[in-house]
């Protein structure tokens, strides 16, 4: 089946940039979104079609694509950015629609 | 102001059933595709099932696929999940999410979740 690849853990100190990636082969032809989750509550939208940015998340979130790469942007993190995030996209191998990333857990030290 | 309510959840012995329920409000409910995603304890989010605005279409992961349904009643802005064989990997926390798509077509990612309902299958 399809599959999307994040790092496990990104660290970054209180207003600096983090970055975290998702990876998959059909990525350049397919949008993809970000969702962030934290503890006890259901995933946000923060980023959907690769760099659009939904009504009421800050503006230090941000989306970019290269190649097979897409890649959240948090500028200025902040403590509340500490969560979990994934990316997903549609599964181009036919066995699902759906597809979600693994996951990677923010820290923000 | 869009809602999205689960219920049903709760424990069930392995091979037992459990009906999932979603209640919608604040939006057109006939007009849009809704989804179940699953978060299992200590794992990430994995998509399990997506209906059309008029059950049309279909979906399911491959982890579910026999043996859970999806349905939706559009009279009643509700969603439903049979689920049936459960399974200990069944267990997880349970959201229904709203699919968002723009004008075109193209998927928008999705924009409401409920706040989920734990499914714990377990002796």
């Amino acid at each position: 089946s399809y599959e999307l690849t994040q790092p496990p853990s990104v660290s970054v100190s209180p207003g600096q940039t983090a970055r975290i990636t998702c990876s998959g082969d059909a990525l350049p032809n397919l949008y993809t979104h970000w969702y962030q989750q934290k503890p006890g509550q259901a995933p946000i939208l923060v980023i959907y079609k690769d760099t659009e940015r939904p009504s009421g998340i800050p503006a230090r979130f941000s989306g970019s694509s290269s190649g097979t790469t897409v890649t959240l942007t948090i500028s200025g993190v902040q403590a509340e950015d500490e969560a979990d995030y994934y990316c997903q996209s549609t599964d181009t191998s036919g066995t699902n629609f759906w597809v979600f990333g693994g996951g990677t857990k923010l820290t923000v030290l | 102001e869009v809602q999205l309510v689960e219920s049903g959840g709760g424990l069930v012995k392995p091979g037992g059933s459990l009906r999932l329920s979603c209640a919608a409000s604040g939006f057109i409910f006939t007009t849009y595709t809704i989804n179940w995603v699953r978060r299992a304890p200590g794992k990430g989010l994995e998509w399990v099932s997506s209906i059309s605005s008029s059950s049309r279409h279909i979906y399911y992961a491959d982890s579910v696929k026999g043996r859970f349904t999806i349905s939706r009643d559009n009279a009643k802005s509700s969603l439903y999940l049979q689920m049936n064989s459960l399974r200990a990997e069944d267990t997880a926390v349970y959201y229904c999410a709203r699919e968002r798509n723009d004008s075109s077509g193209y998927y928008e990612g999705f924009d409401y979740w409920g706040q989920g309902t734990l499914v714990t299958v377990s002796s």
